[in-house]
């Protein structure tokens, strides 16, 4: 079946250790996306790639990067990571920037 | 701006009884409209979409959403639910403006009492 898959699921990190979590997806979908989601909020969208080209939204905080190597993975690095940074990290995928969204399972952060 | 609200923070319902779930937007022109579903620990899942053309559309288990464009709506509704359908759900919208993009709503969490 095609999907979006996130590792690891669960991803334990030291405050101010840079962590990386990835998402890969067989969907071949030019879009992808990734979310922060804090308990009980909707998912804030944090940047986008439409192919090669990378959106970040404004507020979304220097300590987060991304990286899109190629069509089907999607990395995203946090280069100091705070105790605030604890959080479910959503990857989706999508065909058009407006449309519906193919979500993987998450991976949650623990910031010790 | 555009804008997405749920006006019920949490519901309870019981087991068989029917569902509606509230979703207002706001927005200049016709715009995509999803439902997702979320249990928790995991990832959204689409339940349904609108893009155009019939405004009742059926979604995957068992629900759907009418879009009613005089009142910004695009509510959710089931007519019997199970204990399964306990979740957070979603409402989004999705704008084709200079810069297309997804909003989501705050979401609505759903207890179901046997």
């Amino acid at each position: 079946d095609a999907m979006v898959i996130q590792n690891p699921r669960y991803q334990v990190t030291q405050f101010g250790k840079p962590v990386t979590l990835s998402c890969s997806q067989t969907l071949n979908h030019n879009v992808m996306y990734w979310y922060q989601q804090k308990s009980s909020q909707a998912p804030k969208l944090l940047f986008h790639y439409y192919d090669k080209d990378f959106n970040n939204e404004a507020d979304t905080p220097d300590n987060f990067q991304s990286r899109r190597p190629n069509t089907s993975f999607c990395f995203l690095d946090i280069r100091s990571p705070g105790l605030g940074d604890a959080a479910m990290y959503l990857c989706a995928t999508s065909t058009t920037s407006a449309g519906e969204q193919y979500f993987g399972p998450g991976t949650r952060l623990t910031v010790t | 701006a555009q804008s997405v609200t749920q006006p019920d923070i949490h519901i309870t319902v019981s087991e068989g009884a029917s569902l509606e779930l509230r979703c207002n937007y706001s927005y200049g022109a016709t715009p995509y409209l999803f439902w997702y579903v979320q249990s928790p620990g995991q990832g959204l899942q689409l339940l349904l979409k609108y893009f155009s053309g019939d405004t009742l559309v059926q979604g995957i288990k068992g629900f759907e959403a009418e879009f009613k464009r005089s009142q910004s709506s695009f509510n959710l509704r089931k007519p019997s639910v199970h204990w399964s359908d306990a979740a957070e759900y979603f409402c989004a919208v999705g704008t084709k403006t200079s810069y297309d993009k997804v909003i989501f709503g705050p979401g609505t969490s759903l207890s179901v009492i046997p």
